[in-house]
């Protein structure tokens, strides 16, 4: 069975500095991979996702994640954390059904 | 587009009462799913449908709760009779069986039962 998980509730990092917010998955078969994000009194809204093909991908405000299989990983990253990156991150894994899993969620804070 | 469009956005209600939540999903999008959030439980899958045919229902929490799909362009969420204890936001999200399979998610209906 798919599952994945964030090994950190919170993450905190100062503005300006590189972050990284963990998960690691389990799958059978191909994985199919996102990183979605929800701001306050919002609905998760997509970042990116891994298919195939190049292990990093890139996606929306400048965030990437990189495809691990041997560690089987998908780590969100970003070279610089912006106050404004502050928000709740879910990482996913969806199952040849189309039906998503979704980790339990890492909380990042960045200090100005 | 105008994305996943929810409503209410807001709904108080005293227990015992139904209640219903409404979502269109995006224009061409065959997938649909009700989640509920809530600090305790996280975010949970209740059901989803695949060209309005409920695939997996595994995830609603007891008979209360139904849901369903007239048409590719509307989907209910019912709980008959409410309590206190389903308080949460609920989401609706839709996606394309066509790409990734990413979501898109509606903003929300934030449910209090008194």
């Amino acid at each position: 069975a798919q599952s994945v998980a964030q090994p950190e509730d919170q993450v905190n990092v100062a503005e300006g500095n590189p972050l990284t917010v963990k998960c690691t998955y389990s799958v059978s078969g191909n994985p199919y991979l996102f990183w979605y994000v929800q701001y306050p009194n919002r609905g998760l809204q997509f970042l990116l996702k891994y298919i195939t093909g190049d292990n990093l991908v890139k996606g929306s405000y400048g965030f990437e994640a990189e495809f691990n299989k041997s560690q089987t990983s998908f780590h969100l990253k970003k070279p610089s954390a912006l106050v404004s990156d502050s928000a709740l991150y879910f990482c996913a894994v969806r199952d040849p059904g189309f039906k998503t899993i979704f980790g339990a969620g890492t909380r990042l804070f960045v200090k100005a | 587009d105008a994305g996943v469009i929810q409503s209410p956005r807001h709904e108080v209600t005293e227990m015992g009462q139904e209640v219903t939540l409404r979502c269109k999903p995006i224009s061409g999008h065959n997938s649909l799913f009700w989640y509920r959030q809530t600090m305790m439980r996280g975010l949970e899958l209740l059901i989803y449908f695949n060209n309005n045919v409920p695939i997996d229902d595994s995830g609603m929490p007891e008979d209360r709760f139904s849901a369903k799909m007239p048409n590719a362009s509307f989907s209910t969420l019912k709980i008959q009779p409410s309590e206190p204890r389903d308080s949460a936001v609920y989401f609706c999200a839709s996606s394309s069986t066509g790409g990734g399979g990413e979501q898109y998610f509606g903003p929300g209906t934030r449910l209090t039962v008194t």
